[in-house]
């Protein structure tokens, strides 16, 4: 039971560069999302989809792009990392529109010097 | 725009005592969903319980049940018999029914005594 997996767990980039965090589901979810989670300031939308090939923004988009090419996966890409992008991201994924739960990964811990 | 409230940062509750976490949402959707989800230290988020804003009768699971007030736009967790394991960060969360991902407070921190 993989449920949701997120890679890498910890990241330090300087500024500047680019990553993608990864992330994974098994369960044939169609919707899944991305977050950022600051001290005091819960989880933040940044981008969700509602199935492959179907992306759009969150509450705060900005600094980062997503795609969706296939169910399982969905990828978030930081194109040229800020100091403002330190955060702990999580991935989630849930089934469909009804009061299902929404699975989270384990979170990636992404520090920016 | 969707807001969740919870206006505690911080808790504490004596091990087999009762607590009660705050929450408040502002909406004008009439279908929506609420969550709360636990965050212990290990980071994982945990789904609680969950409430259909359409059914009267508050969700129980175990020690854990929510007082929900519609008209208020009220959702609070109360939590009975506290163990040291329920010690984490929790979180209130919004959905509405055409929603496509959930809407957060900022957390309540709960401290569990000996």
């Amino acid at each position: 039971n993989a449920g949701v997996t997120q890679t890498p767990k910890f990241q330090v980039l300087k500024t500047g560069q680019s990553m993608t965090l990864q992330c994974a589901q098994d369960m044939n979810h169609e919707y899944m999302s991305w977050y950022r989670q600051d001290p005091g300031m819960g989880l933040r939308l940044i981008h969700y989809s509602v199935g492959a090939g179907i992306t759009d923004q969150g509450e705060v988009p900005n600094g980062y792009n997503v795609s969706r090419s296939t169910t399982e996966d969905f990828p978030l890409r930081l194109l040229s990392a800020a100091p403002s992008q330190t955060s702990v991201y999580f991935c989630a994924s849930r089934r469909d529109q009804g009061p299902t739960e929404a699975f989270f990964g384990q979170g990636t811990r992404l520090t920016v010097v | 725009a969707q807001t969740v409230t919870q206006s505690q940062p911080e808790m504490s509750v004596q091990e087999a005592e009762t607590v009660t976490l705050s929450c408040t949402y502002d909406t004008s959707e009439s279908d929506y969903y609420l969550f709360w989800y636990k965050q212990p230290p290990s980071r994982q988020m945990i789904l609680v319980i969950r409430q259909e804003a359409y059914k009267q009768q508050n969700a129980t699971e175990n020690r854990f049940s929510v007082n929900f007030q519609k008209a208020a736009k009220s959702f609070s967790l109360k939590i009975s018999d506290s163990q040291l394991g329920d010690a984490a960060m929790y979180f209130c969360a919004y959905r509405p029914r055409s929603g496509y991902a959930l809407n957060f407070g900022k957390g309540t921190s709960l401290l569990v005594t000996p």
